[in-house]
């Protein structure tokens, strides 16, 4: 079947980028996603891309997509102690598929 | 009330109690999914419906059976559960099943089978 991989975890101090990386297999990949999940809590939708990019930005989030490597990062900049959470990458085949694929999460611990 | 709701948070029960969940969404979506999260393991996609009907059923024993009355609501009903279905089980809804509208998700229930 189709994977996503992520590292497990990454730390980082309070004001720094956090930069957190996935890879998929799936080459017809047509949207690819990251989920944020706090303590406690259910998946946020942070933001996603469309496989005919390579980047989005949105405030302190930046999407980086290369398809040929078939390598997605999340990069947030200035992280703040808010910003501890686990970050789930996720990708959709095709059209018409409806299922999400996730990795497993990476967890972000933001150091004051 | 907006996005996606579940009840109860939190839920023990023995193995041989029955007992369900509940999912509700007030996004105006068609289609509702049933997840299971474990420690350490990705999520696992559960059941679909689409408009109500069921369209997936990822090989899940019969010991969890869904419900969908309507598009807003959603349920798991549970019986004879074992140890290892322990687990935060999260809902979630999005606009159609066969599109890339993405899925947003509720809070989840954390189930302990004692």
């Amino acid at each position: 079947g189709e994977d996503v991989e992520q590292s497990l975890f990454l730390s980082v101090r309070e004001g720094d980028s956090s930069v957190i990386n996935c890879t998929y297999t799936d080459s017809s990949s047509t949207y690819l996603y990251w989920y944020k999940q706090e303590p406690g809590a259910g998946l946020q939708l942070l933001t996603y891309i469309f496989s005919n990019m390579d980047m989005k930005q949105d405030q302190r989030l930046t999407v980086l997509l290369n398809k040929k490597d078939k390598h997605l990062s999340l990069r947030i900049a200035d992280t703040q102690t808010g910003d501890s959470a686990i970050y789930f990458c996720a990708e959709i085949s095709g059209a018409g598929s409806y299922q999400l694929t996730f990795g497993k999460g990476t967890k972000l611990s933001v150091i004051p | 009330e907006t996005g996606v709701t579940q009840t109860p948070r939190h839920l023990v029960m023995g193995m041989t109690n029955k007992k369900s969940l509940k999912c509700e969404q007030h996004l105006g979506h068609n289609a509702m999914y049933w997840y299971k999260q474990s420690a350490k393991k990705p999520l696992e996609l559960m059941f679909v419906y689409n408009f109500k009907e069921q369209t997936e059923n990822n090989s899940v024993p019969s010991r969890f059976s869904p419900e969908c009355p309507n598009s807003s609501h959603l349920f798991l009903h549970l019986h004879t559960l074992q140890p290892e279905d322990s687990a935060l089980y999260l809902c979630a809804s999005s606009g159609r099943q066969d599109s890339n509208q993405p899925q947003h998700f509720g809070d989840g229930t954390r189930l302990s089978i004692l």
